[in-house]
């Protein structure tokens, strides 16, 4: 067990519905993660959050958002749901906002848009 | 440009051999390159980082080779074990070393090691 808790570990629904992820970070941590790993485009970066504060944005797409709570639980969510957003939807969390103490990644939701 | 290249795809090795991976970039303001090792139903573990300024980096049998003026980075993994068989992926931050929270990672190399 990483201490990164993501629930649910795994989702089927259909296309145009949304979807709320959870992650509850490792006891600490500030600052969360989301990445987006597919078979094609491998681990993408979607957005980072840090003591509640919206740190970094990479790939997100519009009908995606995210947000951390003051208890630093963070929830991502996918609206208007596409056959391409089916992937793997990894959370992570480190101490601080920087790379370079590394991140602790949980297990993943795994995603399926029918 | 916000990449970084691995190769190889997938990699089999018999016990006892050293596979190498290889990464390449092209954007000098990454400043950290870590590996992260994924097991199957599993996330991301941070294996091993190197920062610019150091050549090699060795811990256990994992060893990163840095080549700053190439802009290329390798894992070796030395007296591969079968419980080595994972998928590995290179990564690279921007910022003073990796003061940028994002990692932009490589493909992915699934290593397998065989009995």
């Amino acid at each position: 067990d990483s201490g990164v808790t993501q629930t649910p570990k795994h989702l089927i629904t259909a296309t145009g519905q949304r979807v709320t992820l959870r992650c509850s970070p490792r006891s600490g941590d500030l600052s969360v993660y989301w990445y987006q790993q597919s078979l094609d485009q491998g681990l993408q970066f979607l957005i980072q959050y840090y003591n509640g504060e919206e740190r970094a944005k990479g790939n997100i797409l519009e009908r995606f958002s995210a947000q951390q709570f003051p208890d630093l639980h963070s929830e991502l969510n996918l609206s208007s749901l596409e056959l391409g957003d089916s992937a793997l939807y990894f959370c992570a969390s480190s101490v601080s906002g920087f790379s370079f103490y590394g991140y602790t990644f949980g297990s993943g939701t795994r995603l399926t848009v029918v | 440009q916000q990449q970084v290249k691995q190769s190889p795809q997938s990699l089999i090795v018999q016990k006892g051999g050293i596979p190498i991976i290889n990464c390449a970039y092209e954007n000098t303001a990454f400043d950290y390159f870590p590996w992260y090792q994924q097991f199957p139903g599993k996330g991301p573990a941070l294996l091993i980082a190197i920062r610019p300024d150091v050549s090699e980096k060795k811990e256990g049998r994992f060893t990163i080779s840095f080549n700053k003026s190439a802009k290329q980075f390798s894992l070796h993994i030395m007296d591969s074990q079968p419980g080595d068989s994972a998928t590995y992926f290179c990564a690279a931050s921007m910022g003073p070393g990796g003061s940028q929270g994002n990692l932009i990672f490589g493909k992915g190399t699934k290593l397998s090691v065989k009995p």
